[in-house]
């Protein structure tokens, strides 16, 4: 079964400032989606950026964008000039190509200071 | 554009109740699924359907049931609550994969706060 890791439950960034979210997954399919999204207090899951693996090129959406290292099975989001809005849990996300279960991460709690 | 709707939003249920939790979507998707979220933890799988008629298992189905009588509808049913289903309920959908841009991405429900005492 696959298994999606993220491995830092907090983490703290200072409004403007850059921060990157780590995520591992394991996996022995060679066509897969990752995905980050994003839960604000109201609850609602927001898809924040989506990666196919058999793009090398890494993903890209406005601030946030994503480093992709299929051998090491590690997919990161960084979010740079951070805003407050950006305050959340991040979760990260996997599915196989035709595959009908994404499977989510632990979830990493995103706090932006002023 | 409603998306997906999910009914009701939040529901205190005595131990050994019944309920149904609702989801419509309005996007002809195909996909339809129910994940549950514990305090502080990530999304975890309750059953899902590639379309009406069909259903299967996910990672946590154990006292619940799901129906997919039609392309829109999916609920879920609890049928004996325990206090270990205290949970947030989420309702997704989505496309087919068939190559087009974001055929394969999610759409979540708002979410449903069920407590079990």
């Amino acid at each position: 079964a696959q298994t999606v890791t993220q491995s830092q439950p907090e983490m703290s960034v200072q409004e403007a400032e850059t921060v990157t979210l780590s995520c591992t997954y394991d996996t022995s399919e060679s066509d897969y989606y990752l995905f980050w999204y994003k839960q604000p207090p109201s609850r609602q899951m927001i898809l924040v950026i989506r990666q196919e693996a058999y793009k090398q090129q890494n993903a890209t959406e406005n601030r946030f964008s994503v480093n992709f290292q299929k051998a090491a099975k590690s997919f990161s989001l960084k979010i740079s000039d951070s805003q407050l809005g950006d305050a959340a849990m991040y979760f990260c996300a996997y599915r196989r190509n035709a595959g009908n279960m994404l499977t989510f991460g632990g979830g990493t709690r995103l706090m932006v200071k002023p | 554009n409603a998306g997906v709707t999910q009914t009701p939003k939040f529901r205190i249920l005595k131990i050994g109740q019944s309920m149904t939790l609702q989801c419509t979507q309005d996007m002809n998707h195909n996909y339809m699924y129910w994940y549950r979220q514990d305090p502080g933890m990530g999304l975890k799988l309750i059953y899902y359907s590639v379309g009406a008629g069909i259903t299967d298992k996910g990672e946590v189905p154990n006292g619940y049931n799901v129906s997919r009588s039609t392309t829109e509808d999916f609920p879920l049913r609890l049928e004996l609550a325990a206090p270990s289903q205290t949970s947030v309920y989420f309702c997704a959908s989505r496309n087919r994969d068939r190559g087009i841009a974001g055929a394969n991405v999610l759409t979540f429900g708002a979410g449903s706060r069920l407590t079990v005492l």
